[in-house]
């Protein structure tokens, strides 16, 4: 099976702009999860979506956010964009059809910087 | 609330030396314990998960309920063991990360 995709692979973004990330989960899997891994805060969960709708989210801003679409694929938006959110982002998916406790399988990431 | 700590942010051995990457936790129900690995310039990818209770690598980890902790083990490294560790909780369809251990393994 392919893996779990994410485009682009790297982006520069200016203060105040937004951005759109995208991710294509392995073929079958339903959850796609999101995380943010900088050098100070580690690897952090952002939300998780199953079946198109938001079934968890982690403490960040509302300009973040996501969804997805009815093929699983899932895309992320960040709106205002600050320098502190050049981050490395991550997308994972699973088959998640109990809710808890998959395996979550890593994309690439995403690497953006914001100027 | 859930938390995970690895204590270790740098480690080096020698190879054909025991390793042992430690990873505490807090949680108030019953834990889901992974290990993750990420060598240079590649994704994250699963080591092993507590309940399938394998041996990956020549890595194992035990889960001790008592103290906590889920710590990584191998008896003997070897220099493609190399690679940043992460150990992770889920609560639900989250993973609590701790703050990885780098580890260095020496010819």
């Amino acid at each position: 099976k392919a893996g779990v995709t994410q485009t682009p692979r790297y982006l520069i973004k200016t203060r105040g702009q937004q951005v759109t990330l995208s991710c294509s989960p392995i073929s079958g899997h339903r959850s796609v999860s999101w995380y943010q891994q900088t050098p100070g805060q580690g690897l952090q969960f952002l939300f998780e979506y199953f079946s198109e709708t938001q079934r968890n989210k982690g403490n960040f801003p509302g300009r973040f956010s996501g969804r997805q679409f009815s093929n699983s694929r899932s895309e992320m938006n960040v709106s205002t964009l600050e320098l502190g959110d050049s981050a490395l982002y991550l997308c994972a998916s699973s088959s998640a059809f109990t809710g808890g406790g998959e395996t979550q399988y890593f994309g690439p990431g995403t690497r953006l910087l914001v100027l | 609330a859930q938390r995970v700590t690895q204590p270790e942010k740098l480690l080096s051995v020698f190879k054909g030396a025991p390793v042992e990457l430690k990873c505490n936790y807090s949680y108030s129900g019953s834990p889901e314990l992974f290990w993750y690995v990420q060598y240079s310039r590649q994704r994250l990818q699963l080591l092993l998960r507590h309940i399938s209770r394998e041996s990956i690598k020549g890595f194992t980890a035990d889960l001790n309920k008592g103290e906590t902790s889920f710590h990584l083990k191998k008896p003997f490294a070897q220099e493609e063991d190399s690679a940043m560790y992460y150990c992770a909780l889920t609560s639900g369809s989250r993973l609590t990360f701790g703050e990885g251990t780098q580890l260095t393994v020496n010819p």
